[in-house]
Formats: C-alpha cells, sequence, structure tokens
C-alpha cells in the first residue's frame, strides 16, 4: 500500500522494559511526524522531523523517550524504561513539504505497559 | 491546558439531516485548522482545512467555517450518511509551525 505503515500494531510490554516503534512514511514525504494519543484524548505532538534531523522534539516527555531517522525515510520511536503511564496509541504521520499541509497518518501502535 | 477544545463528547443525527460539529481555541497565533476523521483501529484521516484568511472551505458535502473573532470553528456535513460515523478531530497550528495541537474529538453517529 502507499499509505504509513506501522509497526507493529500492538505491543505489550512489561514496566522498565524498552521498546522501539516503526514508522514507513509514504515514499517520498520529507516530513514526518509522531503523535501519541491516550485514552479519551486527542493526539499530542511529540517530535517532527525534516529529513534526516530532528526540527522539533518539543513534544518528548522526558528523555526516556527519543527518536531517530537516519536515512530520512523510516523512523524509529525509542522509549526506555518504560512505565505504565507510557501506554496510548503512538501515531506517526507524513506530509510532503512543511508548512500548513495536511498529514497523513498511520494506523498508530497501540502500547500497553504491564 | 488544552488549546484546542471540542465540548461535545458526541453527537447523534438522522441520515440525511445536517451535523454541526463544533470547535474554539484560545491560542490566536494559529492560523490555520484541520478537521480529520478517524475510524476504530485506524488513524485519523484528513478530510478538510482552513486557513485564517479565509472564514469558509467547501469541499462536497464538507463545509467548514471559521470565527476568527470568535476562536470558534465549525463543521457542516450536509446531508450526513451513515459513513460519516467517526471520531472527528479539530486541529491547529501556529504560523510557521509543523505540529497540530487535536482537540478531544466529537463521536459522530449518523442514525439511518
Amino acid at each position: 500500500g502507499a499509505g504509513v505503515s506501522q509497526t507493529p500494531s500492538n505491543k505489550v510490554t512489561e514496566k522498565g522494559k524498552y521498546v522501539e516503534l516503526r514508522c514507513d512514511p509514504i515514499s517520498g514525504h520529507t516530513a514526518l511526524y509522531w503523535y501519541r494519543q491516550s485514552l479519551g484524548q486527542g493526539p499530542e505532538f511529540l517530535i517532527y522531523f525534516q529529513g534526516t534531523g530532528a526540527a522539533d522534539d518539543s513534544g518528548l516527555p522526558n528523555d526516556r523517550f527519543f527518536a531517530v531517522r537516519p536515512e530520512g525515510s523510516v523512523s524509529t520511536l525509542k522509549i526506555q524504561r518504560t512505565e505504565r503511564g507510557d501506554s496510548a496509541v503512538y501515531l506517526c504521520a507524513s506530509s510532503p513539504t512543511t508548512g500548513n499541509t495536511e498529514a497523513f497518518f498511520g494506523q498508530g501502535t497501540r502500547l500497553t505497559v504491564v | 491546558d488544552q488549546q484546542v477544545k471540542q465540548n461535545s463528547p458526541s453527537l447523534s443525527v438522522q441520515e440525511g439531516r445536517i451535523s454541526i460539529l463544533n470547535c474554539d481555541y484560545t491560542n490566536s497565533m494559529f492560523d490555520y485548522f484541520l478537521w480529520y476523521k478517524k475510524y476504530p483501529a485506524e488513524g485519523p484521516t484528513f478530510l478538510i482545512s482552513i486557513s485564517s484568511i479565509k472564514d469558509k472551505n467547501e469541499d462536497g458535502r464538507f463545509t467548514v467555517f471559521l470565527n476568527k473573532s470568535a476562536k470558534h470553528l465549525s463543521l457542516h456535513i450536509v446531508p450526513s450518511q451513515p459513513g460519516d460515523s467517526a471520531v472527528y478531530f479539530c486541529a491547529a497550528s501556529e504560523t510557521g509551525a509543523n505540529n497540530l495541537f487535536f482537540g478531544t474529538g466529537t463521536r459522530l453517529t449518523v442514525i439511518p
């Protein structure tokens, strides 16, 4: 398919463990975003990449969260020492350019920390 | 602090009638507004957007109205169809920014 692909679709992990969430953006899209959606809330911005660089990481809640996009395409969101409060749906989105343009979202990864 | 608010968690409308979803915002620096639709187990899907230089944008059955003085926007769907049943999110961004601020969503149910 030509859409944004996220893997895994579901992840259950124990408190304290490390997890990686993967995002394959739409081919050719230079901008990539990570959002987090908790139950009953709207998506909350985490980090934005323009190419390989993190242009804005102001939404990352703390230093346990980190994201990379080494070749300007696939991105990985990494969470260390997971806590139960990290449980949420993690959404990735991409757009062809920056600025005022709609972002195309993947289906999300549901992370459950037990 | 929620900068984009959708005060109605749910809305039910008869098929064929108009659906009106409302959104309020507090940040006067927002200049671009979007509506997304979300089905269960799927990511949000872009529906329609409006720039702050306009007060109305129409796309088929969907029209978004922006009232900057009231910091309010609304999405009108007419006529409503059962396939429109989903959660609708309002989102906004500031000038030159790339991140979106989302509301908490309104669940629309269109009754056949």
